[in-house]
This record gives structure tokens, sequence and C-alpha cells, in this order.
């Protein structure tokens, strides 16, 4: 099955800095790679999300790359705000026709005022 | 409005008591998906399915059963709940194939006894 490593677990930057999140996966047949979002006591809602033919996305303070040859992609969030503090996670999909996602263990980011 | 249900949102129950955590989606989803939450191993799948009876495990699905009689329902049956199954439950549903988004229920926290 899929493996998906996520780092670093725990993530404090003050406010307007850079947060970056990494991801490795283990099969290369993986193609699929979103990122959601989940709020204190909230459910986990899709951010982001990238396929394997796309090398780069971004959505105004965040952006997502892959890399396929090294089987990692990571998630950056620029000019960080308080209300990005929750926790992060990564996931990633084959192609097997179901779409199970393989989810990474979770960062918890804080943004400090 | 376009939504997943679970009820129960909070549960405490004792070992061995069977119980039914419901999900329902209105968006006429074909595939749907359960996932239990710990501490530090991220969200992991249960059980999923690609349409109504068509049924499958995932990753954790020992002391779990499912069914999918209607499309819009997928209730997560625990036979005889054990302590280790104390954890945070999510039901998702998205369009059939990968790459679709998945949205997530609101969740259904859980405690053996």
């Amino acid at each position: 099955g899929e493996n998906v490593e996520q780092h670093p677990s725990t993530l404090s930057v003050q406010e307007g800095d850079s947060a970056v999140i990494k991801c490795t996966y283990s099969d290369s047949a993986s193609n699929y790679f979103p990122w959601y979002k989940q709020e204190l006591g909230k459910r986990p809602q899709l951010i982001i999300d990238i396929r394997s033919n796309v090398g780069e996305k971004k959505d105004q303070r965040i952006a997502v790359t892959l890399n396929k040859t090294a089987k990692h992609f990571s998630l950056h969030i620029t000019e960080t705000q308080p209300e990005d503090s929750a926790v992060y996670f990564c996931a990633a999909s084959r192609p097997t026709g179901a779409n199970n996602l393989f989810f990474g263990t979770g960062t918890r980011l804080t943004v400090i005022p | 409005e376009a939504q997943v249900t679970q009820n129960p949102r909070y549960l405490i129950t004792v070992t061995g008591k069977k119980l039914t955590v419901t999900c329902s989606q209105n968006m006429n989803h074909e595939y749907m998906s359960w996932y239990r939450q710990d501490p530090g191993l991220g969200l992991r799948q249960i059980y999923y399915s690609m349409n109504v009876e068509v049924t499958d495990k995932g990753d954790v699905p020992e002391g779990y059963k499912v069914s999918r009689k209607e499309k819009r329902n997928f209730p997560l049956i625990l036979e005889s709940p054990s302590p280790n199954q104390t954890s945070l439950y999510f039901c998702a549903s998205s369009t059939t194939g990968v790459g679709e988004t998945q949205y997530f229920g609101p969740g259904t926290r859980l405690l053996v006894l």
C-alpha cells in the first residue's frame, strides 16, 4: 500500500512569516495529492490539491509543489495569519479506480501574533 | 445545503455493546468512506464504498462493519466495541474517481469504557 510521511509534526511561526510542510510518499503510481486543513474541533477541509502532471499550483497565499522523481510534495503558506493556525494533513491517492486517500500524520501549525 | 451528516456526534458506551454511527450525504455521491483519527496517526481508512451494495476494506477494518443499501447512507457498525476503538470517526463522500474532492462529515467522538 501507500505510505505517506509528513514533517514536521509541529511548526510555530511568527505572523507574516512563511510556513512549509513536507510530505513524502512511497508508491510511484500515486497521482493525486490533496492538502486538508483541520481547525480545532472541526472536520478536515480541502485547501489545495495537485495532480501528478503538474509541478506547482498556487491559490493566493497557499502553494503546493510536487517532485515526482523524489516522491515528495510540499505545502507553502506565505504571509501567515493567526487564522492559519490548524492541523494540516497531506494525502496521496493511487490510480486504483477508488478515491482512497492515504493521509500523513499531520502538522500542527501555530501562527504567533 | 450540500452536506455530510453524522450521528451521534458524541457517544460513550461500554465494551461489547453494539452500536451504529450513521452517515448521510445529500450530494448524490457514489463514493463514501469511513476514517478514524487518532493522535499522531492521522486519518486511517476503515471501509469504503464505491456505490450501492459495493463495499471494501480500508487499512484498519478489524472490528467494524458497514453496509450501503442506499446511495445516501453509509452506516458504520461496531458489533462488539472495545476500548481500542475509542477514537474520532469521520465519514466522507465524493463523486467516483481518483482526484475528486472528499467532503467530510462533522465527526463522531466515541469513548468505549
